[in-house]
């Protein structure tokens, strides 16, 4: 049974430091998504990343994937208090469905 | 506007009366899914859908129903609703399984 686990869960930082949320999972994928959900609201879609050493960037926000380790990253940099949100990571079911797995997300408060 | 709507926004209903999520996308995707969101549990995926007539089981299908006879709309049916399916209910929509999902704004259902 595919798991996908984030941390931290939540995650409180100042304006203007640099933090990295993680995302594993447990069996082999060569996708995975990330999303942001603002308080109250839907979840919009941050990045897709496609295979093995996929890195994309958007403003302070910037996603890599190594699917040898199961291991994707969200690295925030010089955060603003705009980036205050749930991130959620989304890995495909292995078995050629198109079932996906969330994590359980990663709350962020950013402080001014 | 693309967009991904649904019907009710917010529901409160009693144990056992049977009712209807609709959802509509209009950007002609292919494959659409339903997800319930619970605090400390991330998303869980219900059901999904990758055409017309073609319906598999997410993680959490058990007390649920999909239909899928138009390429639009993917209505979540709860036959006998209980308590323990209190929760906020995400519809998606994507071009093809393995794309990017968009999200509607969700539903909150309260089961009493």
């Amino acid at each position: 049974e595919l798991k996908v686990e984030q941390n931290p869960l939540f995650l409180s930082m100042q304006e203007g430091k640099n933090y990295t949320i993680y995302c594993n999972y447990s069996t082999t994928s060569d996708r995975l998504y990330w999303y942001r959900q603002d308080p109250g609201k839907s979840l919009e879609s941050l990045f897709v990343l496609l295979s093995n050493g996929a890195v994309k960037q958007e403003g302070r926000l910037m996603a890599s994937l190594d699917t040898k380790a199961r291991l994707s990253t969200l690295h925030i940099t010089a955060a603003v208090h705009d980036l205050s949100a749930t991130y959620f990571c989304a890995v495909p079911d292995s078995s050629g469905t198109y079932k996906y797995i969330f994590g359980t997300g990663t709350r962020l408060k950013v402080l001014a | 506007e693309a967009q991904v709507t649904q019907n009710p926004r917010y529901l409160i209903t009693v144990t056992g009366k049977k009712l209807t999520v609709t959802c509509s996308q209009n950007m002609n995707h292919e494959y659409m899914s339903w997800y319930r969101q619970d605090p400390g549990l991330g998303l869980r995926q219900i059901y999904y859908s990758m055409n017309v007539e073609v319906t598999d089981k997410g993680d959490v299908p058990e007390g649920y129903k999909v239909s899928r006879k138009e390429k639009r709309n993917f209505p979540l049916i709860l036959e006998s609703p209980s308590p323990n399916q209190t929760s906020l209910y995400f519809c998606a929509s994507s071009v093809a399984g393995g794309r990017t999902q968009y999200f509607g704004p969700g539903t909150r259902l309260l089961v009493l």
